[in-house]
């Protein structure tokens, strides 16, 4: 256990849909990033927020949005899904220095049918 | 946008023997290079990291070199074992900025 808790760990659901990935970062971590890894692709960094505020955006959709809350717990609102939508989506939390690397949850399996 | 670049998906070695994992970058502001371990149905997990201030960095069996002008790191296994198999990423990050690129990843099976 990372100490990173993502629910739900798989999602099925069809396309047009809206969902709600949730991460709760581990104790005492400020940072919560979220990444989506498609099939055979890479980490693609989506965005960061540190102790509540947006502290850096990649290459996240205009349909999808993400927010952290007062408990540091964030929320990854996917919506009008498409197939190419389907990927492993990553939360991870770290103390806002990425040298000291992150720490990863196990992901959450979106499928979109 | 690929800075990042782990270009072999795939390296497969005997066990006790090295196994070399490169990565290549682009952007000359990275300053923090770092490699992730992951397994299946698992999250990636932090291995070691270097600083750009640096060209090399051991912990235990596991070591990375940083080549800054060739924008080139690798990192090395020795002796590799099986329970090393997994995907393996190289990340790359600069300071100040949280935005931490990734490489595709290489998927090492150690063979015994």
């Amino acid at each position: 256990d990372s100490g990173v808790t993502q629910t739900p760990k798989h999602l099925i659901t069809a396309t047009g849909q809206r969902v709600t990935l949730r991460c709760s970062p581990r104790s005492g971590d400020l940072s919560v990033y979220w990444y989506q890894q498609s099939l055979d692709q890479g980490l693609q960094f989506l965005i960061q927020y540190y102790n509540g505020e947006e502290r850096a955006k990649g290459n996240i959709l205009e349909r999808f949005s993400a927010q952290q809350f007062p408990d540091l717990h964030s929320e990854l609102n996917l919506s009008s899904l498409e197939l190419g939508d389907s990927a492993l989506y990553f939360c991870a939390s770290g103390g806002g220095i990425p040298n000291y690397g992150y720490t990863f949850g196990s992901g959450t399996r979106l499928t979109v049918v | 946008d690929q800075q990042v670049k782990q270009n072999s998906p795939s390296l497969s070695v005997q066990e006790g023997r090295i196994s070399i994992l490169n990565c290549d970058y682009t952007n000359s502001m990275f300053d923090y290079f770092l490699w992730y371990k992951k397994y299946p149905a698992e999250g990636p997990t932090f291995l070691i990291s270097i600083s750009s201030i640096k060209d090399k960095n051991e912990d235990g069996r596991f070591t990375v070199f940083l080549n800054k002008s060739a924008k080139h790191l690798s990192l090395h296994i020795v002796p590799s074992q099986p329970g090393d198999s997994a995907v393996y990423f190289c990340a790359a990050s600069w300071d100040n900025n949280n935005d931490m690129r990734f490489g595709a990843g290489t998927r090492l099976t150690v063979k015994p």
